[in-house]
């Protein structure tokens, strides 16, 4: 089945620094990918996604774009701020098609200092 | 539009206890999927329902169980609980033409003692 690995954190940067969280995927196909951000206490919300090759997910100034060369869709954020601190899941469908389940990475805490 | 609700927001259990959760989608959504996220982890598909019927099943023991009622509405199930139970739940929906999206729920925290 499908598969995706994130870099391991955690990741503490200082605010207004540049993220980068790495994400790498094995699929079949080309299935669509996500990004999921989940808060403390809280459940999962979407942050962006991408349904093809090239295509550029963006979302309250974060970035990702689908690599299939290099199998990766990287998040990215120029500037991060502190309430930018959470835990990011790198997610892709399993199987070869929109099939419903969700395959996610670990997930990477990110905090972000003042 | 409410979004996806869980019930209870919290939830103490014994072993060997069986406890259910419930979900309400988000509305417009027919399909519903459970996850199991334990602490440090990412979510780990359970099942997901559709039509009242489990559509897919990820790699639980059947003490893992659903239903899914007319209204689309969810209720998991486990039976004889461990420790190893204790986890957040999380409950998933999304429209019939899926494309790729799950909108998810607070989740339950089940603490299993």
């Amino acid at each position: 089945g499908n598969s995706v690995t994130q870099m391991e954190g955690p990741v503490t940067l200082s605010e207004e620094a540049f993220l980068t969280i790495n994400c790498t995927y094995t699929a079949t196909g080309y299935p669509s990918l996500f990004w999921y951000v989940q808060y403390p206490g809280e459940g999962l919300q979407l942050l962006l996604k991408a349904t093809k090759a090239d295509d550029k997910g963006s979302n309250k100034g974060f970035e990702a774009t689908y690599r299939k060369e290099t199998t990766s869709f990287h998040l990215e954020k120029g500037s991060v701020q502190v309430s930018d601190s959470a835990v990011y899941f790198c997610a892709l469908p399993d199987g070869s098609g929109n099939t419903g389940k969700l395959i996610f990475g670990q997930g990477t805490t990110l905090q972000v200092k003042p | 539009d409410a979004g996806v609700t869980q019930s209870p927001t919290h939830l103490i259990k014994t072993r060997g206890q069986q406890v259910t959760l419930r979900c309400s989608p988000k509305s417009g959504h027919d399909t519903v999927s459970w996850y199991q996220q334990a602490l440090g982890q990412g979510p780990q598909f359970i099942f997901q329902y559709y039509e009242e019927e489990e559509r897919q099943r990820g790699n639980f023991p059947d003490r893992f169980s659903g239903h899914q009622f007319p209204n689309y509405s969810s209720e998991l199930n486990v039976n004889a609980l461990l420790l190893g139970d204790s986890a957040l739940y999380l409950c998933a929906s999304s429209p019939g033409n899926w494309n790729g999206a799950q909108y998810f729920g607070p989740g339950t925290r089940l603490t299993v003692l």
